[in-house]
């Protein structure tokens, strides 16, 4: 029973057109993270969202935002894809407490960009 | 700075024990030791996670030295479906938007 859910699995963009990338949990987790994880490369954290708070990494490029509707949906717009762009990208969830937080990740979008 | 070090690639046997190292040599006091695994083309998995004791679930165990500047993942009957990168994570108590990955251990497990 999948619980962090990533839609779509693949997903192909042009050169500078506007992509946007899903996720959507059934934990009622309250923080939803975005990393990028390039070809044979560790998870680079994007940012993430406490409840409606967001934090974004000091090194996450402009062209990458995100928006968290409600609790259970997230969203990673990339507003003008380069070719350096191309990579997986995770959505995971964690509770939110001070011990013994965890992470949840999904399956990840690999995203092409032509 | 990375915070964890741990060697870029290692072997076991099918059947065999596999003892991955992870030095976290700066690690502070409130920090937990995690570890995460990927297996190819999927998102990484929560394995275990300590504080200073010794733990053990039904996936692994995790030594802590009692200094706390290293330690050890044990997967007690390596499988080949337990090839994966591994990834050692320290991170503090209230440790949420910090889960930062290091470059991680490949872990290739032979018949």
């Amino acid at each position: 029973d999948a619980m962090v859910i990533q839609n779509p699995r693949y997903q192909v963009t042009q050169f500078g057109k506007p992509v946007t990338l899903s996720c959507s949990q059934t934990l009622n987790h309250n923080v939803m993270y975005w990393y990028q994880q390039k070809s044979s490369q560790a998870p680079k954290l994007l940012f993430h969202y406490y409840d409606k708070d967001f934090n974004n990494e000091a090194d996450t490029p402009d062209n990458f935002q995100s928006r968290r509707p409600n609790t259970s949906f997230c969203f990673l717009d990339i507003r003008s894809p380069g070719l350096g762009d191309a990579a997986m990208y995770l959505c995971a969830t964690s509770i939110g407490q001070t011990t013994n937080e965890k992470l949840f990740f999904g399956s990840g979008t690999q995203l092409s960009v032509l | 700075d990375a915070k964890t070090t741990q060697p870029p690639s290692m072997d076991c046997a099918e059947g065999r024990a596999a003892n991955l190292p992870c030095n976290h040599s700066t690690i502070s006091g409130n920090e937990y030791v995690y570890w995460y695994r990927q297996i190819h083309s999927q998102g990484p998995q929560y394995i275990i996670h300590g504080l200073k004791n010794n733990e053990t679930n039904e996936m692994a165990s995790l030594i802590i030295t009692e200094d706390r500047k290293s330690s050890t993942l044990i997967l007690p009957h390596a499988t080949l479906r337990d090839t994966a990168v591994y990834y050692c994570i320290v991170a503090e108590t209230d440790s949420w938007g910090k889960f930062q990955f290091g470059a991680g251990t490949q872990v290739v497990v032979t018949p």
